[in-house]
């Protein structure tokens, strides 16, 4: 089997700093994307982490743990834009199908 | 460049009937998603092509789902006949990997269908 795990709901102020972790039992792993959908809009690609570590893309940033199964998008500065929902994928194969999280829902508040 | 197309952008059906849903990916790109999502999930793969042939289809339920790219360009999904739990967005997204270790699938807007 496999699963994705994302908390539901995140709240932050304007201008603060916001983690939202996912964690993934999948048979197989090549890699973690997360893309960002706003309500009644497509999702849009953000970031993809193949190797443990710090990917950072201006005020987005992703982390991996493959020993851990674990990673996290950390979003700096926050603005009132960025309230969307985030969703963490997993790459499972060499196919680039991916596999879905139920996504975090991020409201920012002024 | 032009994103991915999609139409129609809403279909109300009643369950039973038919519905089909059109999609064109950005020019060049030889992969090819659909996708399901309900409200409040992620989505969910329905079928993948890779130019006109399909890699993964595990999860199209297809005493009821078709969806065909004969062309290896533009691609219909159809739904015949809908039931009340196929309300939901159909998405469809397209992807070009030429090596250049680009992993990013483009989505288009989507397609509401809602079954009463």
């Amino acid at each position: 089997g496999q699963s994705l795990e994302q908390p539901s709901e995140v709240t932050a102020v304007e201008g603060a700093i916001v983690q939202i972790n996912c964690t993934y039992q999948t048979s197989g792993f090549y890699g973690l994307s997360w893309y960002q959908q706003h309500d009644g809009g497509a999702p849009t690609f953000l970031s993809y982490n193949a190797l443990d570590g710090l990917e950072e893309t201006g005020r987005f940033s992703s982390f991996l743990s493959r020993s851990d199964s674990y990673g996290y998008l950390l979003l700096q500065e926050l603005q009132m834009k960025d309230s969307a929902s985030y969703f963490c994928a997993v790459k499972k194969d060499s196919s680039y199908k991916l596999i879905f999280g139920s996504g975090t829902r991020l409201l920012v508040r002024p | 460049e032009a994103g991915v197309a999609q139409s129609p952008r809403y279909k109300i059906i009643e369950k039973r009937q038919s519905v089909a849903f059109w999609c064109n990916p950005i020019s060049g790109h030889a992969t090819l998603y659909w996708y399901q999502q309900i409200l409040g999930q992620g989505p969910k793969l329905l079928i993948q092509f890779q130019n006109n042939g399909v890699v993964d289809d595990s999860q199209l339920p297809k005493d009821r789902f078709s969806a065909e790219r004969l062309k290896g360009v533009d691609s219909t999904l159809k739904i015949q006949p809908a039931k009340l739990e196929d309300s939901a967005v159909y998405l469809c997204a397209s992807s070009n990997h030429d090596g250049t270790g680009s992993y990013e699938q483009y989505f288009g807007p989507g397609t509401r269908l809602t079954v009463t």
